[in-house]
């Protein structure tokens, strides 16, 4: 099974909203990725948790809040979004051993849009 | 930082025509190269992957090649069919940028005509 399961499918929020986006896998997988998407572009990077602990991050705004509960669990929370924030949010997982790139499963995203 | 160019950005072919994929990076340390299937509305479904120790790797209808010295990859599409239609990402990861990172062509938009 390589499924990566995320909700909401669907999200609106206003600008002064506080809501959370979830993602979860049971592949035994310790590498997990926030990436967000605009329409007819590439999935860009936001977050890489490893083994449960940040270890990248891009340069993504604070409104902006990864949180990894549990070896199978991703969240990210997001506070004070911008319209421009609206996208496709997309969590990923992978396998992670040293210095090996390893198969990157996506789940299905979240299409926020911030009003 | 590691690059990908894709090309083309859009691809029409008749429905049993075969259709190619190009794409090249720029970091000669990159080593792991997958190859993603987007439908609209969905998130990217991983098709296809090689590795810098292998110039060629083939499942049903795909395949994909590697040339190294080039440093260019490609994705090639047999015997297409409707369900094919679809935006293709290429992908590089495992050189500068580490492990972990993907770092993604474009895209091409695909098209199967009946």
């Amino acid at each position: 099974d390589t499924e990566v399961t995320q909700t909401p499918k669907h999200l609106v929020m206003g600008m002064t909203n506080k809501k959370s986006l979830k993602c979860e896998q049971h592949m035994g997988h310790r590498a997990m990725y926030w990436y967000k998407q605009k329409a007819k572009k590439p999935p860009e990077l936001m977050f890489v948790y490893s083994y449960e602990k940040l270890s990248i991050n891009e340069s993504v705004p604070s409104r902006f809040s990864p949180e990894c509960p549990n070896s199978s669990l991703l969240n990210l929370h997001l506070h004070a979004l911008q319209p421009e924030d609206s996208a496709l949010y997309l969590c990923a997982s992978s396998l992670l051993l040293a210095g090996t790139s390893y198969e990157q499963y996506f789940g299905p995203g979240t299409r926020l849009t911030v009003t | 930082g590691e690059n990908v160019e894709q090309h083309p950005s859009t691809l029409s072919v008749q429905e049993g025509d075969s259709a190619v994929i190009k794409c090249t990076y720029s970091d000669s340390a990159s080593n792991y190269f997958p190859w993603y299937k987007q439908e609209l509305g969905k998130g990217p479904q991983l098709i296809i992957d090689i590795r810098s120790n292998v110039g060629e790797k083939k499942d049903q209808r795909i395949a994909v090649t590697l040339n190294k010295t080039a440093k260019h990859f490609s994705l090639h599409i047999t015997e297409t069919q409707p369900e094919d239609s679809a935006v293709y990402f290429c992908a590089s990861s495992g050189g500068i940028q580490g492990a972990q990172k993907l770092v993604f062509g474009q895209g091409t938009r695909l098209t199967i005509n009946p």
